[in-house]
């Protein structure tokens, strides 16, 4: 059974960054069939893919589009976890953000971010 | 506006059953399987069916997916009141390199 455990501010100053952390357990971060998602939800966009990250030999990583300019996402190997950066945060980032498992089959409970001055 | 189209809304009776559609495109349904996801009021996302058909375990039969072409649809047989949610579809795009979403269909059990 994978347990997915995010930790993270919930309240973020427009221009700065957004950073979230997803520890795993139950799984590998490095697991050579697994993937890492960061998937957020608001009321104006539904259910939006940021990216992922994944281990096959070597370490890879996906953004949508419309994030590739401020987004990162990174495994932690020493700490079996995968973080989320978002850079230069609007109110229209205001989501509530996930990490989940490849195909969604776990997800983590959420982080409530309000980017809010 | 979402890649993947879904109605906003369905509803049915107890014990009806009731079929959300999803439609997408080549670059996603139609090169890729698609999953459903169910989100009860207040709670996270979670997965209903995966690969078109497919259902994780203690995932009641009585939901059940299926695909033709650029299309996904999942059923909902035996409705129940603890249906009343929101369900979402989901596919891989081949072209924005992504995981796409549909809008979301909010089930109402009358």
């Amino acid at each position: 059974q994978v347990q997915l455990q995010q930790s993270g501010p919930g309240l973020v100053k427009p221009s700065q960054t957004l950073s979230l952390t997803c520890a795993i357990s139950g799984d590998s971060v490095s697991s050579n069939n697994g993937a890492w998602n960061w998937i957020r939800q608001s009321p104006w966009r539904g259910l939006e893919w940021l990216g992922r990250t994944y281990y096959r030999s070597k370490w890879h990583t996906d953004y949508a589009v419309s994030m590739k300019s401020r987004i990162t996402i990174k495994p932690d190997t020493s700490k079996n976890q995968f973080s989320l950066q978002l850079n230069s945060v609007t109110p229209d980032d205001t989501a509530i953000y996930y990490c989940s498992t490849k195909d969604g089959d776990y997800w983590g409970q959420g982080t409530l971010v309000t980017v809010s001055s | 506006q979402s890649v993947l189209t879904q109605p906003p809304s369905a509803s049915g009776t107890p014990g009806q059953r009731v079929t959300i559609s999803c439609s997408g495109s080549t670059s996603n349904i139609g090169r890729n399987t698609v999953n459903w996801y169910q989100q009860l009021p207040g709670t996270v996302p979670k997965l209903l069916i995966y690969s078109n058909t497919q259902r994780p375990s203690g995932v009641p039969d009585r939901f059940s997916g299926s695909k033709s072409g650029t299309s996904g649809s999942l059923a909902i047989g035996g409705l129940q009141s603890e249906d009343e949610a929101d369900y979402y579809c989901a596919a891989w795009d081949d072209s924005l390199k992504g995981w796409v979403f549909g809008g979301g269909t909010k089930l109402t059990v009358l």
